[in-house]
């Protein structure tokens, strides 16, 4: 069974559409992020959500808006995309209580290109 | 920025060779952690050292960090053509909440 799951994998789209990405843990953890990765591959955090609360907004563009509806779920929704926004983007979690390992778990990645 | 950054940012090398990454940050850590990302996938976590610890051996991959120096490096031994990936450090710094920051990451290349 796969434990973060991101959905879809590929996505191509043109500049001004919205589009979102959803992620799905099956760990139990507490704890949910956003990464970008550039074509440079430098990985930079996005948001951070602990039990369904947003605990880290990285100077993320507010066209950017997470939203956890539950502590297994976290997606991402983008509006009005732009040529920059083109990235692989990866969810990851870890858990948050005693036995936090410090153990980030990734997604295979959402590869978006805005065309 | 806390953000580490490793060295060098390509290495190629033979299988059964070692192959030795640096990684550096600039401010006090709780721990640093190197994860491995082969391409097109997710990364993947290989070690965690904390703080207060120098070394630690995990099979073919050796870790030290040298917090005076603000300096990690991973050593992976006797490489095989399945260790090509790109390897990242990542620090959890003291007073940063719940977040890694990664560095640049270094690709290695192991050639049969």
């Amino acid at each position: 069974d796969t434990a973060v799951s991101q959905t879809p994998k590929y996505l191509v789209t043109q500049m001004g559409n919205d589009k979102s990405i959803k992620c799905e843990q099956n760990l139990g953890h507490d704890t949910m992020y956003w990464y970008k990765q550039d074509s440079k591959k430098f990985l930079k955090i996005m948001f951070s959500y602990n039990n369904k609360e947003l605990i880290i907004n990285e100077t993320v563009p507010n066209r950017f808006s997470p939203k956890s509806p539950d502590k297994a779920h976290l997606n991402l929704h983008i509006n009005s995309l732009e040529l920059g926004d083109s990235a692989v983007y990866f969810c990851a979690s870890r858990r948050s209580d005693l036995l936090n390992t410090g153990e980030l778990f990734f997604g295979e990645g959402s590869r978006l290109t805005v065309l | 920025s806390q953000q580490g950054e490793e060295d060098p940012q390509a290495l190629s090398i033979q299988e059964g060779e070692n192959a030795t990454m640096n990684c550096s940050y600039k401010t006090s850590i709780n721990n640093l952690q190197w994860y491995r990302q082969n391409s097109g996938r997710g990364l993947v976590h290989l070690i965690l050292i904390r703080s207060n610890e120098r070394e630690k051996h995990s099979g073919r991959l050796r870790v030290t960090l040298d917090t005076s120096k603000k300096s990690s490096s991973l050593l992976i031994t006797a490489s095989r053509a399945a260790d090509t990936a790109s390897y990242f450090c990542a620090t959890d710094f003291q007073g940063g909440s719940e977040k890694l920051v990664f560095g640049k990451g270094t690709k290695l290349t192991v050639n049969p």
